[in-house]
């Protein structure tokens, strides 16, 4: 079955270092989504990427969605504690919303 | 706007106990969806239902669950009887609009099962 990976599983960093994570589908995405949950909470919505090769900015999120539309990342300039929590991208396939295997993030101030 | 409501928000139960957890969606959504979140592990789909019709249920583990939206507004999932793997967090989402793909999910905070 399809199946949607992220690495690395867990990152720790310094506050003010930057954080990647990424993001590989086993089949080809119409789109995906990014979304982040705190600890203890729910996953909240983040943001969707449709194109080929599109690349969004958040501040300091940016988001991009590979030109083949099987694989993304997202990207964290400068963390600050508040960026804490998992970060899930989730792919769309077949009407089907598949939540990739998530990174925690970890920032240390 | 009401977000997408789940209860309970926690539940602790024995083994072979039964559970069902209760979904309202945000009025008006069409699609409403099931998840779950074991320890550590990724968010699993296990259901979509349109309306009232199940559109896809392959997540579904196995027989032990049983979904339901009657008349096409909240949906109740049923777990029974509730076995210790069963634990984790079953997440409710809803999304607006019928056979598009790619809207945005709106997400319920939960309901965090314990099965002991």
């Amino acid at each position: 079955g399809q199946q949607v990976m992220q690495i690395p599983q867990y990152q720790h960093v310094q506050e003010g270092e930057d954080f990647t994570t990424y993001c590989n589908s086993s089949t080809t995405l119409s789109n995906i989504q990014w979304y982040k949950q705190r600890p203890g909470g729910h996953p909240v919505f983040l943001i969707q990427l449709v194109k080929s090769g599109e690349v969004k900015k958040q501040k300091r999120l940016t988001f991009q969605f590979g030109e083949a539309k099987k694989n993304s990342s997202l990207h964290i300039t400068a963390t600050q504690t508040t960026d804490v929590g998992t970060y899930f991208c989730a792919g769309t396939a077949t009407n089907k919303l598949i939540f990739g295997t998530g990174t925690r993030l970890q920032v240390f101030p | 706007e009401a977000g997408v409501t789940q209860f309970p928000s926690h539940s602790v139960i024995e083994k072979g106990q039964t559970v069902t957890l209760r979904c309202d969606p945000i009025s008006g959504h069409d699609n409403l969806y099931w998840y779950r979140r074991v320890m550590g592990k990724e968010i699993k789909f296990l259901l979509h239902f349109v309306k009232e019709s199940k559109q896809d249920e392959s997540g579904m583990p196995n027989n032990r669950f049983l979904a339901e939206r009657t008349g096409g507004t909240y949906s109740t999932l049923k777990v029974q009887p509730a076995e210790l793997e069963d634990s984790g967090v079953y997440f409710c989402a809803s999304s607006p609009f019928r056979g598009r793909t790619g809207n945005t999910i709106y997400f319920g905070e939960g309901s965090w099962l314990t099965v002991v």
